[in-house]
């Protein structure tokens, strides 16, 4: 089975930090994405990529960015957390052919 | 562009009864449709996918799917409900299997 591990599964951080989401995933995938999830909003795209060293934006980047510096690493930065950025977010990877997306379990982050 | 729309943010039901789901979706090409469940605390699991093949899908669990184009619709079922389907669900469209576009959930509970 394909894993994909989220590092944290619950993180508090102050306003203004700097914080680092990690994504790992086990079965050499291209695709890599980050969603952030809200209760009555769904799934929203924030980021996603399709090789080493690309990214591309998706629906929701402001105050985001990512890096992807090996195939099996997803990274996702808040460059300065703050409030409004208290959410779970998940990561999900995708190989080829017409498989859907294979989810981590989540990070539920809380900015104060 | 494409969106989901799932009708109902809640949904509540009798151990033994029916369940129904409703997705419905704009694409402007043929789409590729899933259905994903979310237990508390975790990530997003396939239930279910179509892609252009039988209209009428199986997953896991005893769920299926009926992909209807003229309604626009991807709803889900399953003929008896188990305390073991409370969780929640999301539908989601793709056009190319890499960005996913999400609804907004439907919490299903289950009474005994």
């Amino acid at each position: 089975d394909v894993k994909v591990t989220q590092s944290s599964r619950y993180l508090v951080k102050r306003t203004g930090e700097k914080v680092f989401l990690e994504c790992v995933q086990d079965m050499d995938h291209e695709n890599m994405f980050w969603y952030r999830q809200d209760p009555g909003l769904g799934l929203r795209l924030i980021y996603f990529s399709y090789d080493v060293k690309m990214k591309e934006k998706g629906d929701i980047p402001e105050g985001y960015s990512v890096s992807r510096e090996k195939k099996e690493r997803f990274s996702l930065i808040l460059e300065s957390a703050s409030t409004n950025q208290t959410s779970m977010y998940l990561c999900a990877s995708r190989g080829g052919g017409n498989y859907g997306y294979t989810f981590g379990s989540g990070t539920r982050l809380t900015v104060v | 562009a494409q969106s989901v729309t799932q009708l109902g943010s809640h949904v509540s039901v009798s151990e033994g009864a029916l369940v129904l789901l409703r997705c419905n979706y704009s694409s402007s090409v043929p789409p590729y449709l899933f259905w994903y469940v979310q237990y508390p605390n975790q990530g997003l699991q396939l239930l279910l996918k179509y892609t252009s093949a039988a209209t009428l899908v199986k997953g896991i669990n005893g769920f299926e799917a009926e992909f209807k184009k003229s309604e626009t619709s991807f709803h889900l079922t399953k003929p008896s409900a188990h305390m073991s389907d409370a969780a929640e669900y999301f539908c989601a469209v793709s056009e190319d299997f890499n960005k996913f576009y999400f609804g907004s959930g439907t919490k299903l509970n289950v009474k005994p």
